[in-house]
């Protein structure tokens, strides 16, 4: 079954606590993305990835990083996590044929 | 930089009105287009998707959706809602011609439906 799974669902963390939230796609896409969803502001793009090795800035990259060693894996890493980066997150992939993008399920983040 | 522009920020239907949520994109060139859907507590889900062709597009449950170029709009729509419908409503646009296939989101309509 095609999927995007996300690790972990729920996280409720303490400021400046170093986390990583993994993401890994089982449809052997290219196209990797993050996105947080805040009430009344929609998905707004983290970073995303083209390929391996291949990342890129989003409209909201601060306090982030990413990494794409594997075509499979895309972790999104909060070095030193703040109150204002709770909120709900959100991995895609995208292959070069469907277009359309597989969301995983979520990563809830409370940052107290 | 890309935009894409939802209209309408929360809709409360009645079971069986129709339906229209309009999204506007703001750059030319070949773009593909996307609604999403969210229902509560749920990911996002592929409603349906325009690449090129027929700019009258079918999706699931009775979802369709219209690309008029000239507008640079993909309008939803839906004859007749139903309860179920009650989710979040995304429009997304990517620029295959720009070699890219990350798709960038609207901020999204939230679509209650009474019974």
């Amino acid at each position: 079954e095609a999927q995007v799974t996300q690790n972990p669902r729920y996280l409720i963390t303490v400021t400046g606590k170093k986390l990583t939230v993994t993401c890994s796609q089982n449809m052997n896409h290219e196209y990797m993305s993050w996105y947080r969803q805040d009430p009344g502001l929609g998905l707004r793009q983290i970073y995303y990835s083209m390929n391996v090795e291949v990342t890129d800035k989003g409209d909201v990259p601060e306090g982030y990083k990413v990494s794409r060693k594997e075509k499979r894996n895309f972790p999104l890493i909060l070095e030193s996590p703040s109150p204002n980066q709770t909120s709900l997150y959100f991995c895609a992939s995208t292959g070069l044929s469907e277009g359309g993008a597989f969301f995983g399920q979520g990563t809830r983040l409370t940052v107290v | 930089a890309q935009s894409v522009s939802q209209h309408n920020h929360h809709v409360i239907l009645s079971e069986a009105a129709s339906l229209e949520l309009g999204c506007n994109y703001s750059y030319g060139g070949t773009v593909n287009l996307f609604w999403y859907v969210q229902y509560p507590g749920q990911h996002l889900q592929l409603l349906l998707k325009y690449f090129s062709g027929d700019p009258l597009v079918k999706g699931i449950k009775g979802f369709e959706a219209e690309f008029i170029k000239s507008k640079f709009s993909f309008n939803l729509r839906k004859p007749s809602v139903q309860w179920s419908d009650t989710a979040e409503y995304f429009c997304a646009v990517n620029r295959p011609g720009g070699g890219s296939y990350i798709p960038t989101f609207g901020r999204g309509t939230s679509l209650i439906v009474h019974p």
